[in-house]
């Protein structure tokens, strides 16, 4: 089963919009961060959140951690055509182990 | 600062046959992670390395993967034999020493098994 999962699987939307997108896991985390890929391209992390915070500003980057629920999400506002990827949350367990989700495909149409 | 490089970019193999991936990590990075991704699934955990010591190979496949981190610098991860079912892209991660920090990652190979 997987540690991490991402809803959705891939969203579209207009530039200037803002993006949506959530993480689930399974068991308890020291830290989740947020990675983008942008095709062909290794990952770029964007944010980090620990597990005693409950939300994170970077930018137009905007996370959120309910431990109790174990989900995250990230918001992108006022979206860009650059900002077109796949996002990953990817969570870091206590024994310093590292998931990745599935990831959520981002279109943002200019 | 250098990032993480791998080498090669993409690679083309025969069923039966060895690959070896290379990773350099930036200068410093105690840890060093290899993920690998099927294509639309999920990035795995491989396996995780301190210095040049193996500290989780829990991810790792099967005993047809072999990765070394000798002297504590680079890695190789090797393929041998090849199934078609190892294609997919191989990334490569580094990170300071201790936990909670962000992972700085290669662009990856392309492994493709034919």
């Amino acid at each position: 089963s997987q540690q991490g999962e991402e809803d959705p699987q891939a969203l579209s939307i207009q530039e200037g919009e803002n993006a949506t997108m959530n993480c689930s896991y399974k068991t308890s985390i020291n830290n989740l961060q947020w990675y983008r890929q942008n095709s062909g391209r290794g990952l770029v992390h964007l944010i980090l959140i620990r597990s005693n915070e409950r939300e994170k500003h970077s930018g137009r980057l905007r996370v959120t951690l309910d431990t109790s629920k174990k989900s995250s999400s990230l918001l992108i506002t006022a979206s860009r055509a650059a900002d077109t990827a796949s996002y990953f949350c990817a969570t870091e367990l206590l024994g310093n182990q590292f998931y990745f989700g599935t990831g959520t495909s981002l279109t943002v149409i200019p | 600062e250098a990032g993480v490089t791998q080498f090669p970019s993409h690679s083309v193999i025969e069923k039966g046959q060895t690959v070896t991936l290379r990773c350099d990590p930036i200068s410093g990075h105690d840890n060093l992670y290899w993920y690998r991704r099927v294509m639309g699934k999920e990035i795995k955990f491989l396996l995780h390395f301190v210095k040049e010591s193996k500290q989780d190979e829990s991810g790792m496949p099967n005993n047809r993967f072999l990765a070394e981190r000798t002297g504590g610098t680079y890695s190789t991860l090797k393929v041998q034999p090849a199934e078609l079912e190892d294609s997919g892209v191989y990334f490569c991660a580094s990170s300071p020493s201790g936990g909670g920090f962000e992972q700085y990652f290669g662009p990856g190979t392309r492994l493709t098994v034919t």
